[in-house]
């Protein structure tokens, strides 16, 4: 147990659904993070958060739309997936100070038909 | 940017060692972690080096060389349980994380 969750831990959609995944991290921690891995690929960051404010967006297409309303929660808005977006999306979250480990949740395994 | 690399897989016997080797090539390095992926899970922090030498945990051990851009991931007494994905990350000045596509390790009775 890390003290982030995911939830669903699965998802099957078509590309033609709406979903959402929600991240929650009960560390205490001021920084959120949104991950895809693909499979034999390195993970990809795709978002930050920052004490609620995103600081970093990685080119990542539209139809992925990320929401941060405190910092605890952390959602990923999924919009007319295609294929290829089928993988495992982790959050994860980090405290301040100089380290500033990582720390990830369980991953939503994410398949699109 | 980051460019990392990693051996793709290893298998080794139980009770004996392993080493990971991380080179990278990095435009601003702020620290290097290590992450045990056991499959279907989730990373999960083994080490972090952001200044020269060899940190221990226990089993485990990570090496940097900040001139050479190596590290080296040191698991000793393998045990059954430590078949996993690791994970090499480097982190810039701007906090952000760039992974290598990780080392599959298989530990054999």
């Amino acid at each position: 147990e890390t003290g982030v969750t995911q939830t669903p831990r699965h998802l099957v959609m078509g590309m033609t659904n709406k979903k959402s995944l929600k991240c929650e991290q009960h560390l205490g921690h001021n920084a959120m993070y949104w991950y895809k891995q693909s499979a034999k690929k390195p993970l990809e960051l795709m978002f930050v958060y920052s004490l609620e404010e995103r600081v970093e967006n990685n080119s990542v297409p539209s139809r992925f739309s990320p929401e941060c309303p405190n910092s605890s929660h952390l959602f990923l808005h999924l919009h007319t997936l295609q294929p290829e977006d089928s993988a495992l999306y982790l959050c994860a979250s980090s405290p301040g100070g100089e380290v500033k480990t990582q720390y990830f949740g369980p991953g939503t395994r994410l398949l699109v038909l | 940017g980051q460019n990392i690399d990693q051996p793709t897989e290893m298998t080794a016997t139980e009770g004996a060692i392993v080493q990971i080797n991380c080179t990278y090539q990095t435009s601003g390095f702020n620290g290097l972690f290590w992450y045990q992926q056991h499959a279907g899970e989730a990373p999960t922090f083994l080490s972090y080096n952001v200044l020269d030498g060899l940190e221990e945990k226990g089993r485990f051990s990570s090496f940097l060389s900040r001139s050479k851009g190596y590290s080296y991931l040191l698991l000793k007494e393998l045990q059954m349980k430590d078949s996993a994905s690791y994970l090499c990350a480097v982190r810039d000045r701007d906090y952000k994380l760039s992974f290598g596509a990780g080392t599959t390790v298989t530990v054999r009775a």
